[in-house]
């Protein structure tokens, strides 16, 4: 079992849908990260969040620690939201960061 | 604008061939990290240092190495000893706490 699970592994929507991607983990950690993975490969960092929620324009990220998920929230979709959706997690020791498998996401218009 | 710049994008060479991949950072990052990327995978941790003149192996590190005699450079070899090295190769940087990870823009090699 990956120590980082997410789901769903595929997501087709409509432009304007609510979207949602969930990450569970199973070990301890001091970070969870959520990035974006576009086709040129390239990844940006969306946030970092170790408790609470975070909100940056249609992006709203979760994090509930006592059950170890979070959540990555799209509001309003857009076709440019189609990208692959990475959760990792940094372990409480070390740097080294776990990584999901990502989300692909499209949204179609 | 800091960042990580890895070069080439992308890379073609032949079986049996050493090759090397060119990852630079001018964000004044401690710590530096390769990763490989296949299809339908996560990315997984080849190599990674923390300060200059030193590194660890990660958790597929068999067929490749590294060097890091300056905190801005960390390139990777991808040895002939790799049996199977055509993927996407990320580098990434962070503060040496491991916060505020940066990601270059891969380097895609493909072995003929």
């Amino acid at each position: 079992k990956n120590e980082v699970e997410q789901s769903p592994q595929n997501l087709t929507a409509q432009e304007g849908e609510f979207i949602t991607i969930n990450c569970s983990y199973s070990v301890g950690i001091s970070a969870l990260h959520w990035l974006q993975q576009h086709p040129g490969g390239g990844i940006v960092s969306l946030f970092m969040l170790s408790s609470g929620k975070k909100k940056h324009g249609r992006l709203i990220a979760t994090i509930n620690i006592q059950e170890k998920h979070s959540s990555l929230h799209i509001t309003a979709s857009h076709p440019r939201d189609s990208a692959v959706y990475i959760c990792a997690v940094r372990q409480t020791s070390g740097s080294r960061l776990t990584f999901g498998e990502g989300t692909q996401l499209t949204v179609n218009p | 604008d800091g960042g990580i710049t890895q070069s080439p994008k992308y890379l073609f060479r032949k079986e049996g061939q050493n090759v090397t991949l060119s990852c630079e950072q001018n964000l004044n990052h401690d710590a530096m990290y390769w990763y490989r990327q296949d299809p339908g995978q996560g990315l997984r941790l080849i190599y990674y240092s923390q300060i200059v003149n030193d590194f660890q192996k990660g958790d597929i590190a068999e067929g490749y190495s590294v060097s890091r005699e300056k905190k801005e450079s960390f390139p990777l070899t991808v040895t002939s000893a790799q049996k199977n090295p055509t993927a996407f190769y990320l580098c990434a940087s962070s503060i040496s706490q491991g916060y505020g990870y940066t990601f270059g823009s891969g380097t895609r090699l493909t072995v003929v």
